[in-house]
């Protein structure tokens, strides 16, 4: 079946860079995403990529993704407090019934520090 | 754009009564919506897929007669949780398919049910 892991924490000083990994097992999966969590809050879509691309950036974020390691990253620049939150990576795979179903990583805590 | 609102965002009720979640988009139409529950540190578990106009589809192990969901309308999908008990505490979150070619999900806020 298909399966998400993901480093459960990471600490990083406020300005340096943070990058959280993810691996899936699903090759079929069209699209990769990033969602964000704050506490008590819902996940934002922080951003996707699409399974023929190498990288994507937008802003102070870039998605990069070896499809032959079913390796993807997420890599915030000059990291801010505000930036602490939970990531979540996630596939879409396990198409049925014409959608595809998420599936989710477990969470990455990103704890930001002075 | 893509905002989905959820209703309530907090709810305390007694063992044995129905609660209804609603999960609302507000600027899309949305013919799929999803059901989510997540535990206290624990990644999302996808409940059910409503399609508007259809019967929903149930994931394994989730009881389709406890966790009732009606998608009457392009904006609206409704769960009710069914004569809740303590073991159904837990963080509800709904999102909704917006775009069918990049395939993305937008999520509520999440509602915390706690049942006494």
């Amino acid at each position: 079946g298909e399966d998400v892991e993901q480093s459960l924490f990471l600490s990083v000083r406020e300005g340096d860079s943070s990058v959280i990994n993810c691996t899936y097992t699903d090759s079929s999966s069209t699209y990769l995403y990033w969602y964000k969590q704050e506490p008590g809050a819902g996940l934002q879509l922080l951003t996707y990529i699409f399974s023929n691309m190498d990288m994507k950036q937008d802003q102070r974020l870039t998605v990069l993704l070896n499809k032959k390691d079913k390796h993807l990253s997420l890599r915030i620049a000059d990291t801010q407090t505000g930036d602490s939150a939970i990531y979540f990576c996630a596939e879409n795979g396990d198409q049925a019934g014409g959608y595809n179903k998420l599936i989710f990583g477990a969470g990455t805590r990103l704890a930001v520090h002075p | 754009g893509a905002v989905v609102s959820q209703h309530p965002s907090r709810v305390i009720c007694k063992s044995g009564t129905s609660v209804k979640i609603e999960c609302r988009s507000l600027d899309f139409q949305a013919t799929t919506m999803f059901w989510y529950r997540q535990f206290p540190k624990q990644s999302l578990m996808l409940m059910a897929t409503s399609n508007e106009g259809s019967k929903a589809t149930y994931e394994q192990g989730v009881e389709k007669d406890k966790f009732l969901i009606n998608h009457a309308s392009l904006t609206l999908s409704t769960l009710t949780v069914t004569s809740a008990h303590p073991e159904d505490s837990s963080f509800y979150i709904c999102s909704a398919r917006r775009d069918r070619i990049v395939d993305t999900q937008y999520f509520g806020p999440g509602t915390r049910l706690t049942v006494l």
